[in-house]
């Protein structure tokens, strides 16, 4: 089946420390997305990518990295810029143009300790 | 004023009644309509897209009103399993997908 693959589920950051979020995705989707939700809150665009090596700043990218290699993998890292990175990271594809809306991933659910 | 923007509830409906939403947007070059579901603390799942003749599934319907730029999602004989949260997307002509904060739907016993 095809599907978006997102890891860890939940995730728990020291302070200081980088942590990296893993989406896969088998659809054959150009087009990548990451995606922070906070509590009672819609959806922020952090970095979206719609080509192999090509990326573009979302509305909040402070404090976060991505790199896009390969066409089906879109990591995303929360460094120790991101001064509040307690949320839920949700990863989701698209077709070009996106005439079928997105897919999203299960998310991941990263706490800060 | 918000690209994209709803009520956002909640909504508090018995079991069987009919509940409608609507959503509007600001820009008018927007391409495409979508209704996701978000069950709490999961990911949005696409319920419907918007056609601009309108389109039902099921119970569900959405309508669009390019004149007026809203769109709309009907409810009907709703169950308590459609207590969820409610999202509109629009998709705009440079292909960027924006999304409204939701509109959240409890269906009470």
């Amino acid at each position: 089946d095809g599907g978006i693959t997102q890891s860890p589920k939940y995730l728990f950051r020291k302070e200081g420390q980088n942590v990296t979020l893993s989406c896969e995705q088998n659809l054959n989707h150009d087009a990548m997305y990451w995606y922070r939700q906070d509590p009672g809150q819609g959806l922020r665009l952090i970095y979206y990518s719609q080509i192999v090596n090509d990326f573009q700043k979302g509305d909040i990218a402070e404090g976060y990295s991505v790199s896009r290699e390969k066409k089906e993998s879109f990591p995303l890292t929360v460094t120790s810029a991101q001064k509040n990175p307690t949320a839920f990271y949700l990863c989701a594809s698209s077709t070009l143009p996106g005439v079928y809306g997105y897919t999203f991933g299960s998310g991941t659910r990263l706490t800060v300790v | 004023r918000k690209e994209v923007e709803q009520d956002p509830g909640p909504f508090n409906v018995p079991e069987g009644a009919t509940v409608a939403f609507n959503c509007t947007y600001s820009n008018s070059a927007s391409q495409s309509f979508f209704w996701y579901r978000q069950d709490c603390r999961k990911e949005p799942k696409l319920l419907m897209s918007v056609y601009s003749s309108g389109n039902e599934d099921g119970r569900f319907t959405a309508q669009l009103n390019r004149a007026s730029q809203y769109i709309s999602l009907l409810i009907r004989d709703s169950k308590l399993s459609d207590s969820a949260t409610y999202l509109c997307v629009v998709r705009r002509r440079d292909d960027k997908i924006i999304f409204g904060k939701g509109t959240r739907l409890h269906i009470l016993p």
